[in-house]
């Protein structure tokens, strides 16, 4: 059961350059989030889908793009990437219609910006 | 603004004792709270939630406390055992219905000495 898969697993980019990170999740869930994660800061919300076709910011949207490509899948891109994004990103996904339900977490994408 | 606060960057416990993790929130729209574990280069688990209208959940060896007067949760692991060793993250939700936005603490680091 792969749950929430990202890919890819670490990459290094120039400043400058553009970069889409894929999430999928084959847990059949409604909502998938992108969080990125700093030192001493916990994991802050980029984006989040609640369902297909729609994507709403969450806290730190600025500097990055998202799309819902279908149910399964649904990746964050960096258009122009700076130093400021090097981080370790999450993608997650969450059954809806039942109440109290948990993010569930893929194993982080980890991303240095020279 | 730090809107879920974890104090205590890094904790080290006995094999067999009681770890205590602590969390502040501020926001009082905040009713639903879960606690995540987080191994290195792995995304975070979902470990137990509680909703505002309780003041306990238990789960095993975990149990979660909610002092909604002081805006204070703990998550109580007996006994430790080496393998809780991790990051552990306390996160919020305005919704008791859905948790589509979580607000996440900085976490705490857990040591278990064997």
């Amino acid at each position: 059961n792969a749950g929430v898969t990202q890919t890819p697993k670490f990459q290094v980019l120039k400043t400058g350059q553009s970069m889409t990170l894929q999430c999928a999740q084959d847990m059949n869930h409604n909502s998938m989030y992108w969080y990125r994660q700093d030192p001493g800061m916990g994991l802050r919300l980029i984006y989040y889908s609640a369902s297909e076709g729609t994507t709403d910011k969450g806290e730190v949207p600025n500097g990055y793009n998202v799309s819902r490509l279908n149910k399964r899948e649904f990746s964050l891109r960096l258009e122009s990437a700076a130093p400021s994004q090097t981080s370790v990103y999450f993608c997650a996904s969450r059954a809806q219609g039942f109440s109290n339900q948990p993010q569930h977490f893929g194993d982080g994408t980890r991303l240095s910006i020279l | 603004d730090q809107q879920v606060k974890q104090n205590s960057p890094s904790l080290s416990v006995q094999e067999g004792r009681i770890s205590i993790l602590n969390c502040d929130y501020t926001n009082s729209m905040f009713d639903y709270f879960l606690w995540y574990k987080k191994y290195p280069a792995e995304g975070p688990t979902f470990l137990i939630s509680i909703s505002s209208i309780k003041d306990k959940n238990e789960d095993g060896r975990f149990t979660v406390f909610l002092n909604k007067s002081a805006k204070h949760l703990s998550l109580h692991i007996v006994p430790s055992q080496p393998g809780d060793s991790a990051v552990y993250f306390c996160a919020a939700s305005p919704s008791r219905v859905g948790n589509e936005k979580l607000t996440f603490g900085t976490g705490t680091r857990l040591t278990i000495i064997p």
